[in-house]
């Protein structure tokens, strides 16, 4: 069964550093797509970016790029989206999703349960 | 970018009966393979997102058959033949064919 389990609410002041982690189980994560989607309070989905943890190929949209970084450690299975300076505008869920990238698929078909940001001074 | 435009925005339906929901495109999602690379996705209350309909018309796994997705090239629609209470929450397109990957509005469903 395809899992993927993120990390805890966060709750940050502005200014300060954030990891946050997805786990992948009951595929092969390391050669899969996996995205990130952002849900604002009040607002809809957006693509954030994907990354491909075989070979660290990170893919960000243009309203994320230099805002967000993406890694991952292969050992565990683990993808990783990180802050250095959270703004209060970063407060929001956050998704990790599987890409299918089967044959000609190209959805995102397995979700994380989301991680809950709150970005507040 | 390519931004699909989704209406209505928010829907509200008596149980048992019938909804749709187009979802609209600036450029066609119909790829050269034949297929068109647009998604639908509910989100329901306090959950994550769900995978309903991908490639414009093809149900995911588990997905009830009340829910039907057609169209192509610029122009889909998500259906819902009879509405059930568990249907309620908010309904969006996604495209892939074009970068960078967007999503719709969003449509609100709520029961009467």
């Amino acid at each position: 069964e395809v899992q993927l389990v993120q990390s805890g609410t966060e709750v940050k002041k502005p200014g300060e550093s954030l990891k946050i982690s997805c786990t992948g189980s009951g595929y092969s994560f390391v050669t899969s797509w996996l995205g990130w989607v952002r849900l604002k309070p009040g607002k809809g989905l957006e693509w954030m970016g994907n990354m491909y943890p075989g070979n660290s190929d990170n893919r960000y949209s243009p309203s994320f790029e230099g805002q967000v970084t993406f890694s991952s450690d292969k050992a565990t299975n683990t993808a990783y989206l990180q802050w250095s300076s959270l703004k209060a505008s970063d407060t929001a869920i956050y998704y990790c999703a599987r890409l299918n990238a089967d044959f000609a698929h190209y959805e995102f078909d397995f979700w994380g349960q989301g991680t809950l940001v709150t970005v507040s001074s | 970018d390519t931004v699909p435009t989704q209406s209505p925005l928010s829907l509200s339906v008596t149980p048992g009966e019938p909804a749709s929901i187009s979802c609209r495109s600036s450029q066609s999602l119909l790829h050269a393979n034949g297929y068109n690379y647009l998604h639908w996705y509910l989100v329901k209350p306090g959950q994550s997102p769900q995978l309903l309909i991908y490639l414009g018309s093809y149900r995911a796994s588990g997905v009830p058959d009340r829910f039907s997705g057609g169209g192509s090239g610029s122009d889909f629609t998500l259906r819902i033949s009879r509405v059930e209470a568990e249907d309620v929450g908010v309904y969006y397109c996604m495209q892939n064919l074009h970068s960078p990957t967007t999503f719709g509005q969003g449509t609100k469903l709520d029961i009467k």
